[in-house]
Formats: C-alpha cells, structure tokens, sequence
C-alpha cells in the first residue's frame, strides 16, 4: 500500500484559511486520494476525495499536484471546530483504507 | 439516521476474557471494517470485508476473529482479551471499493482490558 506523510502539527489562527500538506510520492494511478478528520472523542469523518483535478465541497478544497505526488487539503476559513486530527489517505481499487498518523491541526481564537 | 451502530460503547475486561463487538449499518454497504485506535496513534485496521460471505486480515489481526454474519453485521471478537488490546475499536463501512467511495464510521467502543 502507498503511504502518505503528513506534518505531525500544525496551528491556524480563528478565519484564517488553512493549508494542510500531504505527500505521497509512491502513488498509483488508480489511487484515490482521501482525506478524513476525526474530533476529538469521535470517530473519523470524511472530508473530501479526488483521483487527478482539484475538487470543492461544502466542508474544504483538495488541491491535487500535477504529477499527482502531493496534495493539499484546504479550509478556507478556520473555525474553533475544525480542531481535529487531519487524515491524508490513498485508497486503491478494491482496497482498503490505511491510516497514517495524520496533522493534529489546533485553531486560536 | 442510525448509519453505524456499534455496541457496547465501553466495556471493562480481565485478562482471558472472551467478548464480541457488535457493529451494524444500515445504508445497504457492501464493504465492512474495524479499526483499533490506540492513545495519540492513528487507525489500524484489524480485519475488513468487502463483501457478505468474505472476510480479509488487515494490518493487525493477531488476537482477533470476525463473523460478517449477514450484509448489516460484522462483529469482532477477542477470544482471550490481553492488556495490549486496550484499545477503542471503530467500525465503518463503505460502498464496494472501486476507490472513491466514502467510509462511514460508528462512534466507536472504548475497551479496557485488565
């Protein structure tokens, strides 16, 4: 399975955007790029998913490097609950979801 | 809205204890998974399904069996509960795995094994 890295932590200030970095340099082309977060005390929530263009929903933006080796994942504006665990993972055809360690993201007021 | 349901919530064991972890969903997902996450780790994975009738190892097996009993149930079992599988356990499920499909998690059991 193709791994990802991510920063261990990161800060933002409260209305701020937020850009959360993920490398994954081993990634098949038929790898789809996800990412989870999970609050604390609660189990892990989707947040977003692409295979090759940038995607928007509701909750954040992926921005998906050319070559495919990196992506990020945006919060256009930080609120107090977007304190979580960020999770960056690559999930195959008929595959599975390996979880890494994942970016602990705290947001100041 | 139940989604995933996962019982019990806590639970408390002495060593060599047998218990099982319920999990059910009812969103009608082919594919099935429990995960185990320790303090200030991420998820492992312990056994999934991708389908009724098939089960598969995951990262960490050892210690574990699963049963996915029908298409909404998929429980996990420690036959001999050890201290090392402190643990709270998460049960997911998703559609059959083409890749982009979303996971759906429980809200997960804390367990303690004494």
């Amino acid at each position: 399975d193709a791994k990802t890295t991510q920063p261990n932590s990161m800060e933002s200030n409260e209305e701020e955007p937020v850009h959360l970095p993920c490398n994954h340099s081993t990634i098949s082309g038929t790898d789809y790029i996800h990412w989870y977060r999970q609050l604390p005390s609660q189990g892990p929530e989707y947040v977003i998913h692409g295979l090759t263009s940038n995607v928007n929903n509701r909750m954040a933006s992926l921005a998906i490097a050319e070559d495919r080796k990196s992506s990020t994942l945006i919060l256009h504006r930080a609120t107090l609950r977007d304190a979580a665990v960020y999770y960056c993972i690559l999930r195959p055809l008929g595959g599975k979801l390996i979880f890494g360690q994942g970016t602990e993201l705290s947001v100041k007021p | 809205n139940a989604g995933v349901t996962q019982t019990p919530k806590f639970q408390v064991l002495k060593t060599g204890q047998s218990m099982t972890l319920q999990c059910a969903q009812d969103m009608n997902h082919n594919s099935m998974y429990w995960y185990r996450q320790d303090p200030g780790m991420g998820l492992r994975l312990i056994y999934y399904s991708a389908s009724e009738g098939t089960t598969d190892k995951g990262e960490v097996p050892n210690g574990y069996n699963v049963s996915r009993l029908n298409k909404r149930e998929f429980s996990l079992r420690l036959e001999s509960a050890a201290p090392s599988q402190t643990s709270v356990y998460f049960c997911a499920s998703s559609d059959a795995g083409l890749g982009k499909e979303k996971l759906f998690f429980g809200s997960g059991t804390q367990l303690s094994v004494l």
